[in-house]
């Protein structure tokens, strides 16, 4: 079984629907992260979580909320999609290691608003 | 603008031949990864270099981090069609303010390998 899971793998929507994202993890650790991938742009940080009880945005948070609702599973909800959201949504985790960091990846979530 | 800057953004080459992806920062790292990609997969991570001067290797992938930590490339000999993805640079500033530090990704070389 994968360690990082992702629902749903693809979605297609309408400029001003509400999307959840979800993420689940068996991997045991803390920290989980939400990105976007663009071409060209390389992956980027949208918000970003220590545990349960923290959370921070990322560098392109606006338009974008997330819950973790346990250690294992970290959602991303857009309220309002917009045309411009259409991209590549990874979830990833990581342990608490502050020089290496290293991160483990979902499948991704193909989104396209409509 | 990036804070790593990956080169060259596309790599297309027969199989046996070798290549090297760069990845260039003015900035200072405390690591270094590599990531590939394949379509419709997420990143999976390849390496992580620490120390400045330090070589990797894994299999046919040769990695190294530059002696000042702002730059790394990575080397394959004998690339084969299974090395085909893309490549992604990711790593922690040095100067980050944060508790644990956040990655930065390169925005990546895609690596075509024929048959």
């Amino acid at each position: 079984d994968a360690d990082v899971t992702q629902t749903p793998r693809n979605r297609i929507t309408k400029t001003g629907k509400r999307i959840m994202l979800e993420c689940s993890q068996t991997k045991g650790h803390d920290r989980m992260y939400w990105y976007r991938q663009d071409p060209g742009l390389g992956l980027r940080l949208i918000y970003y979580s220590f545990d349960v009880k923290d959370i921070n945005k990322g560098e392109i948070s606006d338009g974008y909320s997330v819950s973790r609702q346990a250690q294992a599973k970290f959602s991303l909800s857009l309220e309002s999609a917009i045309p411009n959201q259409t991209a590549l949504y990874f979830c990833a985790t990581s342990a608490r290691d502050r020089v290496r960091n290293e991160q483990f990846f979902g499948p991704g979530t193909r989104l396209t608003v409509l | 603008t990036q804070l790593l800057e990956q080169s060259p953004q596309f790599l297309s080459i027969q199989e046996g031949e070798n290549l090297t992806v760069y990845c260039n920062s003015s900035s200072v790292f405390s690591s270094l990864q590599w990531y590939r990609q394949e379509p419709g997969e997420g990143p999976v991570l390849l390496v992580t270099v620490v120390t400045g001067g330090e070589v990797k290797k894994l299999k046919r992938l040769t990695f190294q981090f530059g002696d000042a930590r702002k730059d790394s490339s990575l080397h394959i000999t004998a690339a084969q069609p299974g090395d085909t993805g893309l490549y992604l640079c990711a790593g922690i500033p040095s100067l980050t303010t944060d508790s644990w530090g956040k990655l930065q990704f390169g925005a990546g070389t895609q690596v075509v390998v024929t048959p």
